[in-house]
């Protein structure tokens, strides 16, 4: 199976500022990598696809990059509506796998 | 609209049963990859199976947890998708997603439902 190691699992920061998590593959998987959001007590939404592909409604402020094994989400000004936890998924190989999530709290 | 619905979620005992439900609306069910996504309480996302489309035949994978105990199947004239669960443990109790796939080569959830909470227990 192939393992997705994102980090930090937990990240405080203030309206405004710019935000990095990873996620780290454990074997190449080319750019088939998602990003999806999750508030408390709701379904997950996506945000990126193949890596760095911006799903049709989600704001600008996000996107992502990488390929092979190390995938970054960044969101250049961090909004109050972005206070979530965020999860990687690959879905290049069956069993599909996500990552830990990363909580992003505020500052 | 376009939306999923899940239901059939209950507290059940374990080495019980239990079918959940997936209602899909406002899209083309069989062109369409499906799976079932699950978060224990309090943790993170774990995919549970996949139904193909049906170009692909509607064929199925599943994680190793689950592989021999449940079976995803869709009803295609009901445009519902279903996730059979035998033999429950109680590392089994989460929240069920039904979920959307999009693409053409490799397919991500693009469309998820509300949920519907499993609990196995005695």
């Amino acid at each position: 199976d192939i393992q997705m190691t994102q980090s930090p699992s937990t990240l405080s920061a203030s309206v405004g500022d710019r935000v990095t998590i990873t996620c780290r593959a454990s074997q190449n998987i080319d750019n088939w990598v998602a990003w999806y959001q999750q508030k408390p007590g709701k379904a997950p939404k996506v945000l990126i696809y193949k890596a760095s592909s911006l799903e049709g409604g989600v704001p600008s402020r996000f996107g992502g990059s990488g390929s092979g094994t190390e995938f970054t989400l960044t969101i250049s000004s961090l909004q109050p509506d972005d206070f979530a936890t965020y999860y990687c998924q690959q879905y290049k190989s069956y069993p599909l796998t996500f990552g830990g999530g990363t909580k992003v709290e505020i500052k | 609209e376009v939306q999923l619905v899940e239901s059939g979620g209950d507290l059940v005992q374990p080495g019980g049963s239990l079918r959940l439900s997936c209602a899909a609306s406002g899209f083309t069910f069989s062109d369409h990859y499906m799976d079932w996504v699950r978060q224990a309480p309090g943790k993170g996302l774990e995919w549970v199976g996949r139904s193909r489309n049906k170009g692909n035949s509607y064929t199925t994978e599943y994680a190793a947890s689950v592989k021999g105990r449940f079976t995803v199947s869709r009803d295609a004239s009901k445009t519902s998708l279903y996730l059979q669960m035998n033999s429950l443990e109680t590392d089994d109790t989460a929240v069920y997603y039904c979920t959307r796939g999009h693409g053409d080569y490799n397919w991500y959830s693009d469309l998820w439902g509300r949920g519907t909470l499993v609990t196995v227990s005695s």
